[in-house]
Protein backbone atom coordinates (compact mmCIF):
# COMPACT_ATOMS: atom_id res chain seq x y z
CA UNK A 1 0.00 0.00 0.00
CA UNK A 2 0.93 3.33 -0.80
CA UNK A 3 2.05 5.20 2.18
CA UNK A 4 1.74 8.84 0.86
CA UNK A 5 -1.17 9.46 -1.90
CA UNK A 6 -2.20 12.38 -3.86
CA UNK A 7 -4.35 11.80 -6.35
CA UNK A 8 -4.29 15.03 -8.42
CA UNK A 9 -1.88 14.56 -11.09
CA UNK A 10 -3.07 18.29 -12.09
CA UNK A 11 -4.49 20.89 -10.85
CA UNK A 12 -5.65 24.05 -11.91
CA UNK A 13 -6.55 27.68 -10.42
CA UNK A 14 -7.12 31.09 -11.68
CA UNK A 15 -4.45 33.43 -10.48
CA UNK A 16 -5.46 35.01 -6.72
CA UNK A 17 -7.53 32.22 -6.14
CA UNK A 18 -7.26 29.56 -3.23
CA UNK A 19 -6.20 26.16 -4.18
CA UNK A 20 -6.42 23.27 -2.37
CA UNK A 21 -4.40 20.03 -3.34
CA UNK A 22 -4.60 16.65 -1.37
CA UNK A 23 -2.35 14.28 0.26
CA UNK A 24 -3.82 11.65 2.48
CA UNK A 25 -0.91 8.87 4.72
CA UNK A 26 -0.55 5.54 5.50
CA UNK A 27 1.20 4.80 9.50
CA UNK A 28 0.92 3.11 12.04
CA UNK A 29 3.41 5.23 13.85
CA UNK A 30 2.05 7.67 16.36
CA UNK A 31 5.39 10.26 16.12
CA UNK A 32 5.42 10.96 12.18
CA UNK A 33 5.91 14.54 10.38
CA UNK A 34 4.08 15.67 6.89
CA UNK A 35 6.07 17.75 4.58
CA UNK A 36 5.05 20.01 1.31
CA UNK A 37 7.83 20.67 -1.04
CA UNK A 38 7.61 22.85 -4.11
CA UNK A 39 9.62 21.58 -7.35
CA UNK A 40 9.91 24.63 -10.47
CA UNK A 41 10.48 23.36 -13.77
CA UNK A 42 14.30 23.95 -12.99
CA UNK A 43 14.06 21.17 -11.00
CA UNK A 44 14.98 22.24 -7.25
CA UNK A 45 13.21 20.82 -4.17
CA UNK A 46 11.55 23.77 -2.03
CA UNK A 47 10.49 23.09 1.58
CA UNK A 48 7.32 24.91 1.79
CA UNK A 49 5.49 23.73 5.45
CA UNK A 50 5.89 21.19 8.18
CA UNK A 51 3.51 19.23 10.22
CA UNK A 52 4.30 17.40 13.15
CA UNK A 53 1.77 14.58 14.48
CA UNK A 54 1.63 15.92 17.88
CA UNK A 55 1.01 19.59 16.93
CA UNK A 56 -2.55 20.45 17.36
CA UNK A 57 -2.50 23.35 15.47
CA UNK A 58 -2.47 23.17 11.68
CA UNK A 59 0.97 24.68 10.29
CA UNK A 60 0.94 28.01 8.53
CA UNK A 61 3.60 29.58 6.41
CA UNK A 62 2.36 32.70 4.76
CA UNK A 63 -0.02 32.18 1.74
CA UNK A 64 0.72 28.14 2.40
CA UNK A 65 -1.05 26.34 5.13
CA UNK A 66 -1.56 22.61 5.98
CA UNK A 67 -5.12 21.46 6.86
CA UNK A 68 -4.04 18.58 9.12
CA UNK A 69 -6.88 15.61 10.07
CA UNK A 70 -5.10 13.34 12.02
CA UNK A 71 -8.23 11.23 11.99
CA UNK A 72 -8.83 10.69 8.54
CA UNK A 73 -4.78 10.84 7.85
CA UNK A 74 -4.94 13.55 5.53
CA UNK A 75 -2.81 16.59 5.48
CA UNK A 76 -3.65 18.80 2.18
CA UNK A 77 -1.91 21.84 1.21
CA UNK A 78 -3.61 25.61 1.14
CA UNK A 79 -2.19 27.76 -1.11
CA UNK A 80 -4.25 31.57 -0.45
CA UNK A 81 -4.09 34.10 -3.37
CA UNK A 82 -2.41 31.75 -5.94
CA UNK A 83 0.45 33.46 -8.18
CA UNK A 84 1.79 32.70 -11.70
CA UNK A 85 4.94 31.64 -9.69
CA UNK A 86 3.26 28.89 -8.09
CA UNK A 87 3.33 26.96 -11.11
CA UNK A 88 4.88 24.12 -10.23
CA UNK A 89 5.01 20.23 -9.43
CA UNK A 90 4.20 20.12 -5.66
CA UNK A 91 5.24 17.09 -3.65
CA UNK A 92 3.98 16.02 0.07
CA UNK A 93 6.15 14.23 1.67
CA UNK A 94 6.14 11.80 5.32
CA UNK A 95 8.71 11.26 7.87
CA UNK A 96 7.98 8.21 10.21
CA UNK A 97 9.43 7.86 13.60
CA UNK A 98 12.64 5.88 13.86
CA UNK A 99 13.32 6.04 9.89
CA UNK A 100 16.35 7.72 10.13
CA UNK A 101 14.81 10.66 9.12
CA UNK A 102 14.10 8.93 5.51
CA UNK A 103 11.05 10.89 3.87
CA UNK A 104 8.72 9.05 1.45
CA UNK A 105 6.74 11.07 -0.90
CA UNK A 106 4.00 11.01 -3.03
CA UNK A 107 3.47 10.92 -6.80
CA UNK A 108 3.14 15.09 -7.19
CA UNK A 109 0.73 17.32 -8.13
CA UNK A 110 1.23 19.80 -11.35
CA UNK A 111 -0.63 22.86 -10.21
CA UNK A 112 -1.01 25.52 -13.29
CA UNK A 113 -1.70 29.26 -12.44
CA UNK A 114 -3.57 30.61 -15.09
CA UNK A 115 -3.84 34.38 -15.76
CA UNK B 1 17.56 29.51 5.64
CA UNK B 2 19.69 26.37 5.15
CA UNK B 3 21.41 26.33 2.09
CA UNK B 4 22.25 23.02 0.16
CA UNK B 5 24.91 23.32 -2.93
CA UNK B 6 24.93 20.32 -5.69
CA UNK B 7 27.74 20.35 -8.24
CA UNK B 8 27.26 20.06 -11.24
CA UNK B 9 24.16 21.06 -12.80
CA UNK B 10 24.94 19.18 -15.30
CA UNK B 11 26.83 16.93 -17.08
CA UNK B 12 26.75 15.07 -20.52
CA UNK B 13 29.39 12.32 -20.89
CA UNK B 14 30.21 9.43 -22.76
CA UNK B 15 29.03 5.71 -21.79
CA UNK B 16 31.55 3.98 -19.13
CA UNK B 17 32.97 7.17 -18.00
CA UNK B 18 32.29 7.95 -14.17
CA UNK B 19 31.22 11.03 -13.04
CA UNK B 20 31.21 12.10 -9.39
CA UNK B 21 28.48 14.78 -8.01
CA UNK B 22 28.81 16.84 -4.94
CA UNK B 23 26.26 18.27 -2.34
CA UNK B 24 27.55 20.18 0.34
CA UNK B 25 25.54 21.87 2.77
CA UNK B 26 27.05 26.10 3.23
CA UNK B 27 25.56 26.72 6.50
CA UNK B 28 25.09 23.91 8.31
CA UNK B 29 26.72 20.60 9.39
CA UNK B 30 24.44 18.23 8.33
CA UNK B 31 24.30 14.64 10.03
CA UNK B 32 22.81 12.83 7.30
CA UNK B 33 22.42 13.82 3.78
CA UNK B 34 20.22 11.73 1.59
CA UNK B 35 20.28 10.80 -2.57
CA UNK B 36 17.22 10.77 -4.69
CA UNK B 37 16.82 9.74 -8.65
CA UNK B 38 14.32 11.07 -9.74
CA UNK B 39 12.53 10.23 -13.77
CA UNK B 40 10.87 12.57 -16.02
CA UNK B 41 7.28 13.20 -14.26
CA UNK B 42 7.76 11.12 -11.92
CA UNK B 43 8.27 11.58 -7.83
CA UNK B 44 11.44 10.93 -5.87
CA UNK B 45 13.64 7.98 -5.35
CA UNK B 46 15.88 7.44 -2.30
CA UNK B 47 18.59 5.78 -3.27
CA UNK B 48 20.77 6.12 -0.22
CA UNK B 49 20.79 7.55 3.72
CA UNK B 50 24.42 8.64 4.42
CA UNK B 51 26.00 9.75 7.75
CA UNK B 52 28.87 11.26 8.33
CA UNK B 53 32.20 8.90 8.94
CA UNK B 54 30.18 5.73 8.37
CA UNK B 55 29.28 3.62 5.05
CA UNK B 56 26.10 4.57 3.38
CA UNK B 57 22.70 2.40 3.93
CA UNK B 58 21.31 1.45 0.42
CA UNK B 59 17.65 1.61 -0.74
CA UNK B 60 16.47 -1.74 -1.88
CA UNK B 61 17.73 -2.70 -5.65
CA UNK B 62 20.08 0.13 -5.66
CA UNK B 63 23.26 -0.96 -6.73
CA UNK B 64 26.37 0.10 -4.09
CA UNK B 65 29.16 -0.89 -6.52
CA UNK B 66 27.49 1.05 -9.14
CA UNK B 67 26.61 4.56 -7.10
CA UNK B 68 29.43 4.84 -4.51
CA UNK B 69 29.01 7.37 -1.58
CA UNK B 70 30.99 9.11 0.50
CA UNK B 71 30.31 10.96 3.40
CA UNK B 72 33.88 12.53 4.61
CA UNK B 73 32.86 15.14 6.50
CA UNK B 74 29.59 17.23 8.27
CA UNK B 75 29.35 19.16 5.10
CA UNK B 76 30.11 17.27 1.95
CA UNK B 77 28.96 14.23 0.71
CA UNK B 78 29.62 12.57 -2.86
CA UNK B 79 27.80 10.20 -5.30
CA UNK B 80 29.79 8.78 -7.79
CA UNK B 81 28.15 6.75 -10.43
CA UNK B 82 30.55 4.33 -12.03
CA UNK B 83 31.15 3.32 -15.65
CA UNK B 84 28.01 4.87 -16.89
CA UNK B 85 25.48 3.72 -18.89
CA UNK B 86 22.62 5.35 -21.15
CA UNK B 87 20.08 3.91 -18.09
CA UNK B 88 21.79 5.67 -15.59
CA UNK B 89 20.36 9.14 -17.50
CA UNK B 90 18.38 10.61 -14.82
CA UNK B 91 18.13 13.54 -12.48
CA UNK B 92 20.00 12.85 -9.42
CA UNK B 93 19.50 14.97 -6.67
CA UNK B 94 20.78 15.57 -2.94
CA UNK B 95 19.70 16.77 0.53
CA UNK B 96 20.97 17.27 3.87
CA UNK B 97 19.31 17.59 7.50
CA UNK B 98 20.45 18.04 11.12
CA UNK B 99 18.49 17.56 13.92
CA UNK B 100 14.45 17.98 13.30
CA UNK B 101 15.17 20.47 11.15
CA UNK B 102 13.46 18.98 7.21
CA UNK B 103 15.53 18.07 4.89
CA UNK B 104 16.62 21.23 2.60
CA UNK B 105 17.98 20.29 -1.13
CA UNK B 106 20.44 21.19 -3.71
CA UNK B 107 19.25 21.87 -7.01
CA UNK B 108 19.58 18.44 -8.85
CA UNK B 109 21.75 17.43 -11.16
CA UNK B 110 20.63 16.24 -14.78
CA UNK B 111 22.97 13.80 -15.74
CA UNK B 112 22.76 12.60 -19.56
CA UNK B 113 25.24 9.48 -20.68
CA UNK B 114 25.35 9.08 -24.71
Amino acid sequence: AQKITQTQPGMFVQEKEAVTLDCTYDTSDQSYGLFWYKQPSSGEMIFLIYQGSYDEQNATEGRYSLNFQKARKSANLVISASQLGDSAMYFCAMREGGSNYKLTFGKGTLLTVNP
Amino acid sequence: GAVVSQHPSRVICKSGTSVKIECRSLDFQATTMFWYRQFPKQSLMLMATSNEGSKATYEQGVEKDKFLINHASLTLSTLTVTSAHPEDSSFYICSARTGWQPQHFGDGTRLSIL
